[in-house]
């Protein structure tokens, strides 16, 4: 089982409707949760982090975690072309920085 | 605020020789982490250094090294290169060991033929 998994995709999604992504993990210590974006040809950019169980907002993105049920995941509202990426779950066992384990990530498209 | 800078973005190597890849941090930033990409593996830890140490390493073998110096620039060195060894190589660098938040550079791409 890997540590980190995501949904295989791809995930494909008409402009304007919500993008769901999941993520589960097998370390039950993991307390640092984190979302990053990949565009094609790009390096890796963070664009949500979550720590404790709950959602948390930012404008369309929202992030989701359940630690009992060590999932979290990231909502994309009002979808739009530009969010065409793929999206890389990262989780860090304690508050460690750069021991990140990412999953293998979700592409999603978003189709005009 | 510059970002991560990475140094050299593209290299062809032949099997058997070395390399060095250089990561300049963000300003301020203390930590340098580095990271393997391949499409059939995904995003893969080597190191991280925090304050010239070295406090974690990934599972990779000992060919893979690396050093951080007192301006928190680092480099990472490959000997003995394998056709394996062919791979986008990542560096982020973060504030603190503490925050978790990486900020990745624009990666080093590194063939080996």
């Amino acid at each position: 089982q890997k540590e980190v998994e995501q949904n295989s995709g791809p995930l494909s999604v008409p402009e304007g409707a919500i993008a769901s992504l999941n993520c589960t993990y097998s370390d039950r210590v993991s307390q640092s949760f984190f979302w990053y974006r990949q565009y094609s040809g790009k390096s890796p950019e963070l664009i949500m982090s979550i720590y404790s169980n709950g959602d948390k907002e930012d404008g369309r993105f929202t992030a989701q975690l359940n630690k009992a049920s060590q999932y979290v995941s990231l909502l994309i509202r009002d979808s739009q072309p530009s969010d065409s990426a793929t999206y890389l779950c990262a989780v860090n066992p304690r508050t460690n920085a750069g021991k990140s384990t990412f999953g293998d990530g979700t592409t999603l498209t978003v189709k005009p | 605020k510059a970002g991560v800078t990475q140094t050299p973005r593209y290299l062809i190597k032949t099997r058997g020789q070395q390399v060095t890849l250089s990561c300049s941090p963000i300003s301020g930033h203390r930590s340098v982490s580095w990271y393997q990409q391949t499409p059939g593996q995904g995003l893969q830890f080597l190191f991280e250094y925090f304050s010239e140490t070295q406090r974690n390493k990934g599972n990779f073998p000992g060919r893979f090294s690396g050093r951080q110096f007192s301006n928190s620039r680092s480099e990472m060195n490959v000997s003995t290169l394998e056709l394996g060894d062919s791979a986008l190589y990542l560096c982020a660098s973060s504030l603190t060991v503490n925050t978790g938040e990486l900020f990745f550079g624009e990666g080093s791409r590194l063939t080996v033929l």
